[in-house]
C-alpha cells in the first residue's frame, strides 16, 4: 500500500494562476480532507469528504475548490493563486468501518505563492 | 465548538529527561482526543489517541498521555527522552457527533528539541 500519495511536492505559482493539488489514497477510505499547515497555527481545515460525490467547506474554504469523482481521489483546486494560499497543504484519509480510526496523512505539499 | 491550546511553542529538554507537552481544549461534550507527532518535511503520524474508556492511553516511542476530564487536559508525556524523540507535535481534538466528517481541530504544535 502506498497510503496517501500527494504530488507535487513543491510548487511555485504567480499571483492569479490556477492550479490543482493532486490526492489519491489507496486505501478504500470513505473520508478525505485537505489541511493547510501554517507557522504558529498548527493545521485548519480546508474542506473535507465523506464519500464520492459529497464534500463540505472546513473552516477555511475561501479561494479553495474540491469534487470527488471517486472514492480513490480528492483534488483541492486553487482557482486565481494569491500570497496568503502560501503554505504547505495536507490531505488526509480515514476509513468509517469500526468506529473511530485514525486518519492517515499525506508527505504535504509545500506552495508558495509570489 | 471545540478549541485546543498547547501550553508552550517551544520545549527543550535534555536527553534522558522526562518530556512533559502540555494540552487543554474545550469542548461541550467529551471528544476524542490525539496526539500526532511531524518529523521535519514530512506528514503528520498518529502517536496516540484516547476515545473511550482507560483514561491513560499507551503510544508508540514510549509516549502516553492522560485524559483528565476535570482539567481538561490531554498532556503527552515521556519518562526519558531520545534525541530522535526531536519534532513538531500537535494536539487534536474531535467530537462523537462530528460522526461521518471524522473533523479533527488542532492545536498551534509544539516544537520539542532535544538537547544532548
Amino acid at each position: 500500500n502506498a497510503g496517501v500519495t500527494q504530488t507535487p511536492k513543491f510548487q511555485v505559482l504567480k499571483t492569479g494562476q490556477s492550479m490543482t493539488l493532486q490526492c489519491a489514497q489507496d486505501m478504500n477510505h470513505e473520508y478525505m480532507s485537505w489541511y493547510r499547515q501554517d507557522p504558529g497555527m498548527g493545521l485548519r481545515l480546508i474542506h473535507y469528504s465523506v464519500g464520492a460525490g459529497i464534500t463540505d467547506q472546513g473552516e477555511v474554504p475561501n479561494g479553495y475548490n474540491v469534487s470527488r469523482s471517486t472514492t480513490e481521489d480528492f483534488p483541492l483546486r486553487l482557482l486565481s493563486a494569491a500570497p496568503s494560499q502560501t503554505s504547505v497543504y495536507f490531505c488526509a484519509s480515514s476509513s468509517k468501518r469500526g468506529g473511530y480510526n485514525e486518519q492517515f496523512f499525506g508527505p504535504g505539499t509545500r506552495l508558495t505563492v509570489l | 465548538a471545540q478549541s485546543v491550546t498547547q501550553l508552550g511553542s517551544h520545549v527543550s529538554v535534555s536527553e534522558g529527561a522526562l518530556v512533559l507537552l502540555r494540552c487543554n481544549y474545550s469542548s461541550s461534550v467529551p471528544p476524542y482526543l490525539f496526539w500526532y507527532v511531524q518529523y521535519p518535511n514530512q506528514g503528520l503520524q498518529l502517536l496516540l489517541k484516547y476515545t473511550t474508556g482507560a483514561t491513560l492511553v499507551k503510544g508508540i516511542n514510549g509516549f502516553e498521555a492522560e485524559f483528565k476530564k476535570s482539567e481538561t487536559s490531554f498532556h503527552l508525556t515521556k519518562p526519558s527522552a531520545h534525541m530522535s524523540d526531536a519534532a513538531e507535535y500537535f494536539c487534536a481534538v474531535s467530537l462523537p457527533s462530528s460522526g461521518s466528517a471524522r473533523q479533527l481541530t488542532f492545536g498551534s504544535g509544539t516544537q520539542l528539541t532535544v538537547l544532548p
